[in-house]
């Protein structure tokens, strides 16, 4: 079966710029997570969804960043007036439910460049 | 807050030579302990995991075991092939946030 999927794989935006992120998570999966990897780092989290709700938040760095998940299976991470210091690689998991048994399964990441 | 600290890199090895990676944890809790890995032009795959104190994971030849008393999870291989170059992190996973080390990155030559 389809793992998780991201696009776009890059993307290349200029400072100010908005962009959007796309994850599809494995089919069935009811709980999607996005995390951030800087250069030289390991992933670091930012928000949660149970279904259709962002269950923790608490990880994304200000307010220019917001993640929606209207249907309870595609999110969409949006970042609005990008800056040069938001680049990085961002990862979509999934698992089949929340919990701390359950497998999260990463997509292949989509690396954002802001010049 | 959680916090993982593993072994700065990178680690360059010759084929079938014996491969440590330390990792040590900060955690208010008992949370649950993985290795990831990711290969070259990859995603992040989960190699191994221990959910409790003493439990040892395995997967590929490779094994740690969730140490309590020392807050450790060290990654080791007896043998290593060319096929084991990757970035490793070790994490914690408390409810269903993960958390990473820096990852570590080794290299096998043949």
């Amino acid at each position: 079966g389809a793992g998780v999927s991201q696009t776009p794989s890059n993307k290349v935006t200029e400072k100010g710029k908005y962009v959007e992120l796309r994850c599809d998570p494995i089919s069935g999966h009811t709980a999607l997570y996005w995390y951030r990897q800087s250069l030289g780092q390991g992933p670091e989290f930012l928000i949660y969804f149970q279904g259709t709700g962002a269950a923790d938040d608490s990880g994304l760095p200000n307010d220019r960043f917001f993640a929606v998940r209207p249907e309870g299976s595609v999110s969409t991470l949006k970042i609005q007036r990008t800056e040069r210091g938001d680049s990085a690689v961002y990862l979509c998991a999934s698992s089949l439910k929340a919990g701390e048994l359950e497998e999260q399964f990463f997509g292949p990441g989509t690396r954002l460049t802001v010049l | 807050g959680d916090s993982v600290t593993q072994m700065e890199g990178p680690v360059t090895l010759s084929e079938e030579a014996c491969l440590t990676i330390n990792c040590t944890y900060t955690a208010t809790g008992y949370p649950s302990l993985f290795w990831y890995v990711q290969y070259p032009g990859e995603g992040l795959q989960l190699l191994l995991k221990a959910t409790k104190a003493d439990d040892k994971g395995s997967n590929k030849g490779f094994e740690a075991t969730y140490r309590k008393e020392t807050t450790s999870f060290h990654l080791e291989k007896g043998s290593v092939q060319v096929s084991d170059s990757a970035v490793y992190f070790c994490a914690l996973r408390d409810d269903y946030k993960l958390s990473f080390g820096a990852g570590t990155t080794v290299t096998v030559r043949a």
